[in-house]
């Protein structure tokens, strides 16, 4: 089946401008998760959304960062106002429920700001 | 706090050699799970493995290998005959196994880049 997929797979955006960031996780799979990967941070957790619950946003670094779940499926991660510090590929994943289940991750958005 | 450390920042072997990545974590939870994952040039990450803290017993796939040893809190990944294929960057994470709402999200290492020469 479809595995992540996620769009854009780049996107090159101007210091200041807002952006939006799409993830369509694996069919059935309710919990779904945002990384970030980037040079001098590694791989690090953003947001977690499970079924109705809500989010955790515990990762998210400023208020610049919000996501959002709609229909318990397709999730679109927004950074406002861009900084050259947020530039790194944005990844996401999902597993089939809560629990410390096996995450399927998509190929990325590499986001660069200018 | 959780973390896991993954000392070899790069390695490089020959073809048909063995490979073993280190992988060593930190964590104050009794129940937890150990992953592996890679990430070839093309950048998606390919889950490997998932294992949980109770279960000790070493697991062969193929020509991988893991070994899992509480003792000294480390779950190294074995490559036996590497092939140019198995160039990538692998990454050795940790997560807490809570539930009832609780993330489970992975803790990553910093990541081994295996490079294998013909």
């Amino acid at each position: 089946g479809a595995g992540v997929s996620q769009s854009p797979s780049n996107k090159v955006t101007e210091k200041g401008k807002d952006v939006e960031l799409r993830c369509d996780p694996i069919s059935g799979h309710t919990a779904l998760y945002w990384y970030r990967q980037s040079l001098g941070q590694g791989l690090e957790f953003l947001i977690y959304f499970q079924g109705n619950s809500a989010p955790d946003k515990s990762g998210l670094p400023s208020d610049r960062f919000s996501a959002e779940r709609t229909g318990g499926s397709v999730s679109t991660l927004t950074i406002q106002r861009t900084q050259q510090e947020d530039s790194a590929v944005y990844l996401c994943a999902s597993s089939w429920g809560g629990g410390a289940l096996e995450q399927f991750f998509g190929p990325g958005t590499r986001l660069t700001v200018l | 706090a959780q973390k896991v450390t993954q000392a070899q920042t790069e390695i490089s072997v020959v073809e048909k050699e063995d490979v073993t990545l280190d992988c060593v974590y930190e964590t104050r939870d009794t129940t937890y799970y150990l992953f592996w994952y890679k990430q070839p040039p093309s950048g998606e990450l390919v889950f490997l493995i998932r294992r949980n803290s109770f279960d000790e017993q070493n697991e062969i796939s193929g020509r991988y290998s893991w070994n899992f040893q509480k003792s000294t809190s480390s779950f190294n990944f074995t490559i036996t005959a590497s092939q140019v294929v198995d160039s990538a960057v692998y990454f050795c994470a940790l997560s807490e196994a809570r539930y009832g709402g609780a993330t489970n999200k992975l803790i990553f290492g910093t990541g081994t880049l295996l490079a294998v020469q013909p």
